[in-house]
């Protein structure tokens, strides 16, 4: 059975950083394309980073993030990471980990989500 | 960037009834479209991809159309289950794109 389990959330002021962390289990990490997907309060989905976690060539950021966030992996962990720095208000959301189908696919399996909060 | 706009926002529906959500993109994406469905405090579940397979486990009673630019999402016969959030999402380009969301509602 696929689980995907975010933690690192939590309230952080505007400027500062956090890591947040999934831990994977069920499939092969090691040879999977990984995303992070996030949803701030009472709004829609809004797609953030993905990466290929057997070649660390293969990086995607939305420009929303770019330079400010990075995506990660530990393969002998199973565990994928969302370094991000520089918060702003507007980062505010719930973050999802989720794992995405054979060869680039959809989005099929998703975290519980872990919530992160930009705010003074 | 692929914008998708989906329509209606809100569909007002009984159980039984049948719900039509539709997704139109900004250019084509082929048939690299899917459907997932939210629930109050839970994480998107996977409903339809590339724009006419059902996922594991999805019942029969929800189909997927449509190619290019045109997308549709059926539930035949509402249950009590379906009513949720449904959004629409491309991968043909980067960035990946989400529709706004369209809520299905206990009329």
């Amino acid at each position: 059975e696929v689980q995907l389990l975010e933690s690192g959330g939590g309230l952080v002021q505007p400027g500062g950083s956090l890591r947040l962390s999934c831990a994977a289990s069920g499939f092969t990490f090691s040879s999977s394309v990984m995303s992070w997907v996030r949803q701030a309060p009472g709004k829609g989905l809004e797609w953030v980073s993905t990466m290929d976690t057997t070649r660390g060539d293969k990086i995607f950021y939305a420009d929303s993030v770019k330079g400010r966030f990075t995506i990660s992996s530990d393969t002998s962990k199973n565990t994928l990471y969302l370094q991000m720095n520089g918060l702003r208000a507007e980062d505010t959301a719930t973050y999802y980990c989720v794992k995405r189908m054979a060869n680039w696919g959809f989005f099929d399996y998703w975290g519980q989500g872990t919530l992160v909060t930009v705010s003074s | 960037e692929i914008v998708l706009t989906q329509s209606p926002a809100t569909l007002s529906l009984s159980p039984g009834e049948r719900a039509i959500l539709s997704c139109k993109t900004s250019q084509s994406v082929s048939s690299l479209l899917a459907w997932y469905q939210q629930k109050p405090g839970q994480a998107p579940r996977l409903v339809i991809y590339d724009a006419s397979n059902r996922a594991t486990g999805i019942p029969a009673r929800f189909s997927g159309s449509g190619s290019g630019t045109d997308f549709t999402l059926t539930i035949s016969s509402l249950e009590p289950e379906d009513f949720a959030v449904y959004y629409c999402l491309q991968r043909i380009s980067w960035p990946l794109t989400f529709g706004g969301g369209a809520r299905v509602e206990f009329k």
